[in-house]
């Protein structure tokens, strides 16, 4: 089954450049989405197809795609954006998710 | 705007079956562009998908969870459920019921809040 793999935690200073990695075989051939989960809260989707924002989404979140690497970007890290960030594919005919990564603004 | 809502026991003993249903409201369950799932989260631990069903009622399982699970639609109703047999404290977790959209990239654009299901004697 596919697998992918998300650092388990970065830290960006308040007003930086947080960049969340997301890898997997030949990640670039596949359509990748990330989830923000806030704790004690459900998912939110805030990147669909590689890199388009939903309505209400900041554009201080944007996505990449290439290779074997997916990248959420957040920036200009706000205080609110401290979450768990998931990546997501769907592969195989089955939901996939990578491990998450908490990200913590300092 | 959509909104969706599960419901079941929070206490389920082991080797029982756990059920749960998610309520579909603002919004048609009957859909052919959307997809309607479970996703759980065991307590400090990551996403797991559990499965998706179709309003014709066809589905697709997690492979780890296929001879446990089965997922149902009641269009009439506007709602889906989830039995997952023989549970064990590894199911113990917060289950989620969404919506997928976008065929063939298939993810989850609408979440309900979630519910804490415990398995325990």
């Amino acid at each position: 089954s596919y697998e992918m793999t998300q650092p388990l935690s970065l830290s960006v200073a308040l007003g930086q450049t947080a960049k969340i990695t997301c890898g997997g075989n030949i990640i670039g051939s596949k359509d990748v989405h990330w989830y923000q989960q806030k704790p004690g809260q459900a998912p939110v989707l805030v990147i669909y197809r590689d890199n388009n924002r939903p309505s209400g989404i900041p554009e201080r979140f944007s996505g990449s795609n290439s290779g074997n690497t997916a990248t959420l970007t957040i920036s200009r890290a706000q205080a609110g954006d401290e979450a768990d960030y998931y990546c997501q594919v769907w592969e195989n005919s089955a939901v996939v998710f990578g491990g998450g990564t908490k990200v913590t603004v300092l | 705007q959509m909104k969706l809502q599960e419901s079941g026991p929070g206490l389920v003993k082991p080797s029982e079956t756990l059920s749960l249903t998610c309520t579909v409201s603002g919004g048609s369950i009957n859909g052919d562009t959307y997809y309607w799932g479970w996703i759980r989260q065991p307590p400090g631990k990551g996403l797991e998908w559990i499965g998706n069903v179709y309003y014709s009622g066809s589905t697709y399982y997690n492979s780890s969870l296929k001879s446990r699970v089965t997922i149902s639609v009641d269009t009439s109703r506007k709602h889906f459920s989830l039995k997952l047999s023989s549970v064990t404290a590894a199911d113990t977790a917060v289950y989620y019921c969404a919506r997928l959209t976008d065929y063939s990239r298939w993810y989850m654009d609408v979440w309900g809040k979630g519910t804490t299901v415990t398995v325990s004697s």
